[in-house]
């Protein structure tokens, strides 16, 4: 069951713009959400997180929005930077379990010099 | 060790035959986790362990699949009998407590069934 969804498999943007990928979820009871990054050959890293009380996190370039009535949250960087391009999982889970955690399917970001 | 690691980095089998993945979370990791990849999926949940308990090995898609975790540390991944579809990139993670925390990913194994 597809509990998180990330319908784009590919974004490619321009050095220096904004990519903006998304990430959908179905379960309601989701609270607590993560983005991770992934390079070949590499296991995924985590990049930021979010909980659900609140709609907004920034760490640096990087800021996750969360729109809990949408189920809907996304991951915007700017300025976007060659190093950036990798794989990006969105995850999900209940009360911030990590052995009930959900992973979509990735998104592949190209950022072009 | 800085990070989790995994062994083998690759592992190509022969369907039929059994293989062992094997995980050196981070020292000090209570929260061990085995997930895998298939090739346009995401990340799959398959075990967790807390020290050397698995509370719930529901995740494990057949009774082909089995883990252990020993001394709290090291865990293998087996799997018996290999079939194709069990062809895939397998990821172990470990975190300091079991939730709100990040989980550190190894390298993992890509494992193919011929």
């Amino acid at each position: 069951d597809q509990q998180v969804k990330q319908n784009s498999p590919s974004l490619s943007v321009q050095e220096g713009r904004i990519s903006i990928l998304n990430c959908d979820y179905t379960n309601s009871m989701f609270d607590y959400f993560l983005w991770y990054k992934k390079y070949p050959a590499e296991g995924p890293t985590f990049l930021i997180s979010i909980s659900s009380i609140k709609d907004k996190n920034e760490d640096g370039r990087f800021t996750v929005f969360l729109n809990k009535s949408a189920k809907h949250l996304s991951l915007h960087i700017v300025p976007s930077q060659p190093g950036d391009s990798a794989v990006y999982f969105c995850a999900a889970s209940q009360s911030g379990n990590n052995n009930d955690m959900r992973f979509g399917a990735g998104t592949r970001l190209t950022v072009k010099p | 060790g800085a990070g989790v690691s995994q062994s083998p980095s690759n592992k190509v089998t022969e369907k039929g035959k059994d293989v062992e993945l094997r995980c050196d979370p981070i020292s000090g990791h209570t929260a061990l986790y085995w997930y895998r990849q298939s090739l346009g999926q995401g990340l799959e949940f398959l075990i967790y362990f807390q020290g050397n308990s698995a509370p719930d090995k529901s995740g494990l898609p057949s009774d082909r699949f089995s883990a252990e975790r020993t001394g709290g540390s090291v865990s293998t991944l087996t799997i018996q009998r290999t079939q194709q579809e069990d062809s895939a990139v397998y990821l172990c993670a470990s975190s300091l407590v079991p939730s709100y925390n990040e989980q550190f990913f190894g390298p993992g194994t890509r494992l193919t069934v011929l």
